[in-house]
């Protein structure tokens, strides 16, 4: 079974708006990473949270991790037609095997 | 640097035939990783190197799939024979370090069809 799962599964948000993507995840982690996934395209990393912190931005994202509640939410604010793609969670389940386990994603429809 | 290749970027192919994908990662990552993408499945780790060393193969579906890693810029995933439900796109990523601490970069993908 995926360690992450991405709710919703689909959002749709006129430009300018903001979006909200939540993952949880089962076992214990050392890091939860977030992707984007354009159409078409492979994934693209867009931002490494750790274990030991509770929040992390980078330009329009803003992603928070509760390890307690095991789960992670990613906020992008002023969203752009361009934002449209779906959105992964990835975990490496604290096995330190060196991979990592995606969630199914949600995807992102940003409407102009 | 040009990111991870992947070649083909389209694959068709009758079921029964042999495929070949190919991978070059990027200069200097030390660990590569094999993905499957479907939209029953999400995306699927198949296989992993380090050092050009198969570390975890558990996700190789079955014998029909093999993976090699001959040197530190190149790998091959195969499928003999083929069937239609491998139909996928295929992604080949690497990393500077563990993938579990460290960014993996993502090739384009080769989007295979068995009919």
């Amino acid at each position: 079974s995926q360690q992450g799962e991405e709710d919703p599964q689909a959002l749709s948000i006129q430009e300018g708006e903001n979006a909200t993507m939540n993952c949880s995840y089962k076992t214990s982690i050392n890091n939860l990473q977030w992707y984007r996934q354009n159409s078409g395209r492979g994934l693209v990393h867009l931002i490494l949270i750790r274990s030991n912190e509770r929040e992390k931005h980078s330009g329009r994202l803003r992603v928070t991790l509760d390890t307690s509640k095991k789960s992670s939410s990613l906020l992008i604010t002023a969203s752009r037609a361009a934002d449209t793609a779906s959105y992964f969670c990835a975990t490496d389940g604290s096995s330190n095997t060196g991979k990592l386990i995606f969630g199914q994603g949600t995807t992102l429809q940003v409407k102009p | 640097d040009a990111g991870v290749i992947q070649s083909p970027r389209h694959e068709v192919t009758e079921m029964g035939q042999e495929v070949t994908l190919r991978c070059k990662p990027i200069s200097g990552h030390d660990y590569l990783f094999w993905y499957r993408q479907t939209m029953m499945r999400g995306l699927e780790l198949l296989i992993y190197f380090n050092n050009n060393v198969p570390i975890d193969d558990s996700g190789m579906p079955e014998d029909r799939f093999s993976a090699k890693m001959p040197n530190a810029s190149f790998s091959t995933l195969k499928i003999q024979p083929s069937e239609p439900r491998d139909s996928a796109v295929y992604f080949c990523a690497s990393s500077l370090g563990q993938g579990g601490t460290d960014t993996q970069y993502f090739g384009p993908g080769t989007r295979l069809t068995v009919l």
